[in-house]
């Protein structure tokens, strides 16, 4: 089993739909977790992150988080063109120490016209 | 503020060959993570530097190294270059580098190895 697994995609929505995103990790005792994108080409862009339980709202974006399933997602609203790029989920597992992060290996996302 | 600065974008090297990478921190920054992006195994974490000492430690063979200088500025170096070695390094820097914090990620080095 991956310490952080994703659905490679790649995930195709129309514009304007929600994308919603998943991602699973292996080490219950992780607190924090990660969003980022990246574009073809470019690095990660951190877009959002999670500590507790529950959901975290920004903008069109909301991250969801439930330790007890050992499961995050990532809901895109209203998404747009511009969101067309690998999403990485990223956990701070505690077995790993300070601030090391266990990325998955990323779902594409296509947002199409 | 300027963000996490990397340097050379690209790299060419032939296997047995070492190189090095830089990379700048954001300011007031005093950690200094590397992780290496390959298509088949994502982004992989290397080290991470806090107060020019080698605090985590990913599982990578002994000739990839690294050092923290007193700015904070991190070089990465990679003896003995193999083909495998080709990937995108990924410089992240964070305040104090504990658990939690956000990790902010350079334009990365490219290196070819031929």
């Amino acid at each position: 089993q991956k310490e952080v697994e994703q659905n490679s995609g790649p995930l195709s929505v129309p514009e304007g739909a929600i994308a919603s995103l998943n991602c699973t990790y292996s080490d219950r005792g992780s607190q924090s977790f990660f969003w980022y994108r990246q574009y073809s080409g470019k690095s990660p862009e951190l877009i959002m992150f999670i500590y507790s339980n529950g959901d975290k709202e920004d903008g069109r974006f909301t991250a969801q988080l439930n330790k007890a399933s050992q499961y995050v997602s990532l809901l895109i609203r209203d998404s747009q063109p511009s969101d067309s790029a690998t999403y990485l989920c990223a956990v701070n597992m505690i077995t790993g120490g300070g601030n090391k992060l266990t990325f998955g290996t990323g779902t594409q996302l296509k947002v199409e016209l | 503020k300027a963000g996490v600065t990397q340097t050379p974008r690209y790299l060419i090297k032939t296997r047995g060959q070492q190189v090095t990478l830089s990379c700048s921190p954001i300011s007031g920054h005093r950690s200094v993570s590397w992780y290496q992006q390959t298509p088949g195994q994502g982004l992989q974490f290397l080290f991470e530097y806090f107060s020019e000492t080698q605090r985590n430690k990913g599982n990578f063979p002994g000739r990839f190294s690294g050092r923290q200088f007193s700015n904070s500025r991190s070089e990465m170096n990679v003896s003995t270059l193999e083909l495998g070695d080709s990937a995108l390094y990924l410089c992240a820097s964070s305040l104090q580098g504990t658990v939690g914090e956000k990790l902010f990620f350079g334009s990365g080095t490219q290196l070819s190895v031929l």
